[in-house]
């Protein structure tokens, strides 16, 4: 679905290093959220926002931050990254309680 | 909060049998009842969705039934067909706006 992306696509890094996943989106939705993706633990929501003002803490947010800078788009941050964030990040758009589109992945490696 | 389960982890079909994946849920206020399928290498889509106002709802060889005296909803997926292979995720919607998704099965489609 082009209407979300994400950058980058996959992603090395080395522990205590400062990331940024980066989210757009052209489908107008209000609503946006950040997924961790382990093989065996399905998806797992880090983060999610329902407007600009809006940011809530999802089930795994500690070790991660967020910033909606438009309705377009929705940042996520690893301040200090260890090797257990090494995972597939999705981000998702929706309207209301309803359909949520995922971006294409964001694969990232810790070392 | 809310805890979805999904069973089986796996499960392998021959070419044209069916297919039914189980999903149970804990938060009884839980309102909304989406399966996603992602293909290898993809992004997670919707394929089917289920209120709670709604026993079943069918689209073409794939069907839904939720049962939300015991808990729990299933996907049935008919007539299987290769293209069929894929992660499978069920999710509820509880009240706190976090969808909560299961661990995902892989179904396997033998021809």
């Amino acid at each position: 679905d082009a209407d979300v992306t994400q950058t980058p696509r996959n992603r090395i890094t080395k522990t205590g290093k400062r990331i940024m996943l980066e989210c757009s989106q052209t489908k107008g939705h209000d609503r946006m959220y950040w997924y961790r993706q382990d093989p065996g633990l399905g998806l797992r929501l880090i983060y999610y926002s329902f407007d600009v003002k809006d940011i809530n803490k999802g089930e795994i947010s500690d070790g991660y931050s967020v910033s909606r800078q438009a309705q377009a788009k929705f940042s996520l941050s690893l301040e200090s990254a260890i090797p257990n964030q090494t995972a597939l990040y999705f981000c998702a758009t929706s309207v209301d309680t309803d359909t949520q589109y995922f971006g294409p992945g964001t694969r990232l490696t810790v070392l | 909060g809310e805890n979805v389960e999904q069973h089986p982890s796996t499960l392998s079909v021959q070419e044209g049998d069916s297919a039914v994946i189980k999903c149970t849920y804990s938060d009884s206020a839980s309102n909304y009842f989406p399966w996603y399928k992602q293909e290898l290498g993809k992004r997670p889509q919707l394929i089917i969705d289920i209120r709670s106002n709604v026993g079943e709802k069918k689209d073409q060889r794939i069907a839904v039934t939720l049962n939300k005296t015991a808990k729990h909803f299933s996907l049935h997926i008919t007539e299987t067909q290769p293209e069929d292979s894929a992660v499978y995720f069920c999710a509820a919607y509880p009240s706190n706006y976090q969808l909560i998704w299961g661990a995902g099965t892989k179904l396997i489609i033998k021809p």
